[in-house]
């Protein structure tokens, strides 16, 4: 199975500040068909998973624009360009270019 | 809009079998385009993946449960379940189901269900 691998795993930032999280796989998530597969979650405290990113930097519907996604094969970056205080909570990245899915450790974000 | 609920027993006795569904409403479990899983979150803990079922059966699971997991659709009843046998502690989650894309039907893992709460304890 495709390890995911996230740093940091906690990150303080200052609301109005950029933040950034890393993403790597084990394998390379470049699909045949020219996609890659890296998806993002943000867990808010006490909810379920909520898409963000797909296929390493498409933001899903109503996902602001200070979140964006980069990276290609098996290194990915998520980030966001000013803190707020509604972005307080746990981000995984995910795999999706196998059936079988994995997930990153987390990476907790908290408002200084 | 998609929505999918989860509903079980919250409480298993060590060694008895956990037995959830997934209710989906707002869309068909019989699409051509996603597989329906489950995930696991022990309390303070990150995500693990159980296994993804398409509507015609054919699953997938995650090797380090596969000999205690089943899951199994029901189509007339838009609904996909989890059975996991011989349960210790270490199985004591939040349990959520969720839709799962495919890639050659460029669709993604979008809708999550709220999660129920598993313990095992005698």
């Amino acid at each position: 199975d495709i390890v995911m691998t996230q740093t940091p795993l906690s990150l303080s930032v200052t609301p109005g500040q950029p933040a950034s999280i890393s993403c790597k796989s084990s394998q390379s998530l470049l699909h045949s068909d020219g996609k890659t597969y890296l998806y993002w979650y943000l867990q808010k405290p006490g909810q379920s998973p909520q898409l963000l990113i797909y296929e390493v930097s498409s933001r899903f519907s109503g996902v602001p624009d200070r979140f964006s996604g980069s990276g290609s094969g098996t290194d990915f970056t998520l980030k966001i360009s000013r803190v707020e205080a509604e972005d307080v909570g746990v981000y995984y990245c995910m795999q999706g270019i196998h059936l079988r899915r994995t997930f990153g450790q987390g990476t907790k974000v908290e408002i200084k | 809009q998609l929505q999918l609920q989860e509903s079980g027993p919250g409480l298993v006795k060590p060694s008895e079998t956990l037995s959830l569904t997934c209710t989906v409403s707002g869309g068909s479990i019989s699409s051509s385009s996603y597989y329906w899983g489950w995930i696991r979150q022990p309390p303070g803990k990150g995500l693990e993946w159980i296994g993804s079922i398409y509507y015609s059966g054919s699953t997938y699971y995650n090797p380090s449960l596969k000999s205690r997991v089943t899951i199994s659709v029901d189509t007339s009843k838009n609904q996909f379940s989890l059975k996991l046998s011989s349960v210790t502690a270490a199985d004591t989650a939040v349990y959520y189901c969720a839709r799962q894309g495919i890639a050659v039907a460029g669709t993604t893992d979008d809708y999550w269900g709220q999660g129920t709460l598993v313990t095992v304890s005698s």
